[in-house]
């Protein structure tokens, strides 16, 4: 049973568009959740993070949006690059001062030049 | 600069053979973490660590040991390899948990079981 859910599996945009990547989730008491970005061939890396008691993080052209009612999040990139084209995977962590992430299983974004 | 190696990059084994994957970070964390990515299961946690000595359980164990003999090194040991065990392993290293925790990704080992 999946305690992250990431949809959709696979999303191509055009450069220039906005796309839009969606996670949510089950257990309330998860109060972190860091989005990573996986390029072909290499291994994950932290591409920006939100907390429970935050709706709203940006960072450049990557905003996540947190709706801890609906226990929804999404991760918006805006001006979409080709060089944005990687699998993004949105993670959970359970408690403050936990050390373990549960990982979605993903969403694949193209983005076509 | 965060650095998390592993060795070797692709292996094949065949089954019931042992196989040893390798992972090394220059991080000094004291967390080192397993997982396997699979197509449609994302990351799936199977052994980690809180320092030398101490290896646990995650969420897919069996099958699987570690060893952690030291702050830097961390191993996946599968004694009797099986086709199912197929994937790419991922080794990681984080500092203690909380809000901005991180964890620091080596580049991966794909294994195949003939």
């Amino acid at each position: 049973q999946q305690q992250v859910r990431q949809s959709p599996q696979s999303l191509t945009v055009w450069e220039g568009e906005t796309a839009i990547l969606n996670c949510s989730y089950e257990d309330s008491t998860f109060n972190y959740f860091p989005w990573y970005q996986q390029f072909p061939g290499e291994g994950p890396a932290l591409l920006i993070s939100i907390s429970s008691v935050s709706d709203k993080k940006e960072d450049g052209r990557f905003t996540i949006f947190f709706n801890k009612r609906e226990k929804k999040l999404s991760l918006h990139i805006t001006d979409s690059q080709p060089g944005d084209s990687a699998t993004y995977f949105c993670a959970a962590s359970p408690s403050s001062g936990s050390w373990q992430l549960i990982f979605g299983s993903g969403t694949q974004l193209t983005v076509m030049p | 600069e965060a650095a998390v190696t592993q060795s070797p990059r692709n292996k094949v084994a065949v089954t019931g053979g042992k196989v040893t994957l390798s992972c090394n970070q220059t991080n000094n964390h004291n967390n080192m973490y397993w997982y396997r990515q699979d197509t449609g299961h994302g990351l799936r946690l199977i052994h980690y660590s809180y320092g030398a000595g101490s290896t646990e359980k995650g969420d897919i164990p069996d099958g699987y040991k570690a060893s952690r003999p030291s702050q830097e090194n961390f191993s996946l040991i599968l004694e009797l390899a099986t086709p199912s065990q197929t994937s790419v392993y991922f080794c990681a290293s984080g500092d203690e948990g909380g809000v901005d925790a991180e964890q620091f990704f080596g580049p991966g080992t794909r294994l195949t079981v003939l």
